[in-house]
């Protein structure tokens, strides 16, 4: 199957300084990526949608400054938390859709800011 | 609103006995339906989907799911549970509207004792 790669899948970083998550398909070509948040046992919560070479739809509450999503390939991804917060840790988890009813989850980014 | 409901945060069952973790979806029209598993700080794996046709779905690992469109719900099971299918796991729809966005339910968490 379809294989989508995170990195890194831990990272800790202080208050007020910003992380770089990426997001690859590794065999394919994904037109549609997707970043989601998920808070300890809760289910995921889609952020934004990221398309190949347009600006990422954001979801409603979701900040788009703080939260910066770069698609600058067919295969490549990123988000960036910037002036990151303690209340920005949190699992984050990318897919990239293959077919129109597929979608390829990523293996997450534990992220703790302290 | 569009909703899935998992019902059930948790499920516990013996191994070797069978399983039914359940979902029920409020979607529109005749929705995709998935079912993915998610292991400690990883990303969610992909287990089966229904799109259409038969109203049992077989997948990984030994589950399957059955479609119940009257009822609006897509159950997973498995005929014997083994320990390590002990894992957190999403039921997910998709409507089907020609739009990607994908609604998650809760979660369930499924513990299997030896």
């Amino acid at each position: 199957g379809a294989v989508v790669s995170q990195h890194p899948s831990r990272v800790i970083c202080k208050s007020g300084t910003s992380v770089k998550i990426e997001c690859r398909s590794l065999d394919f070509q994904a037109t549609t990526m997707f970043w989601y948040r998920q808070f300890p046992k809760q289910s995921l919560m889609l952020m934004a949608t990221s398309n190949e070479g347009s600006k990422a739809t954001y979801e409603q509450g979701v900040e788009k400054d703080k939260f910066l999503i770069n698609h600058a390939s067919l295969t490549l991804s990123t988000l960036t938390v910037t002036s990151a917060h303690p209340e920005d840790s949190s699992f984050y988890i990318c897919s990239a859709r293959v077919l129109a009813a597929e979608q390829y989850f990523g293996p997450g980014t534990r992220l703790t800011v302290t | 609103a569009q909703s899935v409901a998992q019902p059930e945060d948790q499920v516990n069952v013996a191994e070797g006995n069978p399983l039914t973790v359940k979902c029920t979806y409020s979607v529109s029209g005749n929705p995709y339906l998935f079912w993915y598993v998610q292991y400690p700080n990883r990303g969610l794996q992909f287990l089966l989907k229904y799109i259409t046709g038969d109203n049992l779905v077989k997948g990984s690992y030994g589950f399957e799911a059955e479609f119940n469109k009257s009822q609006t719900s897509f159950h997973l099971k498995k005929p014997s549970a083994l320990v390590s299918d002990s894992a957190l796991y999403f039921c997910a729809v998709r409507p089907n509207t020609g739009g990607f966005k994908t609604i998650f339910g809760a979660g369930t968490r499924l513990f299997v004792k030896a």
